[in-house]
């Protein structure tokens, strides 16, 4: 099982808002970085550090915290929005070590 | 800006071992490191480990250690993923990617922004 916890499938309805979520304890003390993976395809970084997004990524994404749980937010979903996003932080052996979440399997209705 | 550029398929017997390369083109890994990270048919993205090519500091997830070996080759700007004793659920993409972090308003974030296409491993009989 993962060290971060998400949950595995959501779906919501074109144009309306979605929230995917990422617990874990080292959320307490380090932000989640949010990936959108296709298939086929690599990983795309969507959203990282407090509330940040690359160039080139839509702002109908972002990024928040409360106590040990990290969301992504997508205000407007659009059909490409369809996908499984993965957040990512700190592993549990040592500050320098990365883990995973089990990945939320997004479908735009 | 950077690409990473993979080594091709492979198909391997179990208890084979397997070594995919990673290449930066158009630039080098300084001031980054590079992970690995795999994702299975039917699972999620796993971690296999880092390296950091300045320094050939290395880490691994716990899951993974003593049967993978990252290693970087500065003078061809190339690391390596060496994944031993193969078993059919190793059967899996493998991707490289750029590896950072940084520390903004008292918390650590880490990152992975650039990364290869992946190269397919199939371990099968």
């Amino acid at each position: 099982s993962s060290e971060l916890t998400q949950d595995p499938a959501v779906s919501v309805a074109l144009g309306q808002t979605v929230r995917i979520t990422c617990q874990a304890d080292s959320l307490r003390s380090s932000y989640a970085t949010w990936y959108q993976h296709k298939p086929g395809q690599a990983p795309v970084l969507v959203v990282y550090g407090q509330n940040n997004r690359p160039s080139g990524i839509p702002d109908r994404f972002s990024g928040s915290y409360s106590g040990n749980t990290a969301s992504l937010t997508i205000t407007g979903a659009q059909a490409e929005d369809e996908a499984d996003y993965y957040c990512l932080s700190r592993g549990s052996d040592g500050n320098h070590l990365r883990a995973f979440g089990g990945g939320t399997k997004l479908t735009v209705l | 800006q950077v690409q990473l550029v993979q080594s091709g398929a492979e198909v391997k017997k179990p208890g084979s071992s397997v070594k995919v390369s990673c290449r930066a083109s158009g630039g080098s890994f300084t001031n980054y490191a590079v992970s690995w990270v795999r994702e299975a048919p039917g699972q999620g993205l796993e971690w296999l480990g880092r390296v950091i090519p300045i320094s050939t500091i290395t880490n691994y997830a716990q899951k993974f250690q003593g049967r993978v070996t990252i290693v970087a080759d500065k003078s061809t700007n190339t690391v390596y993923m060496e994944l031993r004793n193969l078993r059919s659920d190793d059967t899996a993409i493998y991707y490289c990617a750029r590896d950072g972090e940084d520390y903004v308003s008292g918390k650590y974030y880490y990152y992975m922004d650039v990364w290869g296409k992946g190269t397919t491993v199939t371990v099968s009989s």
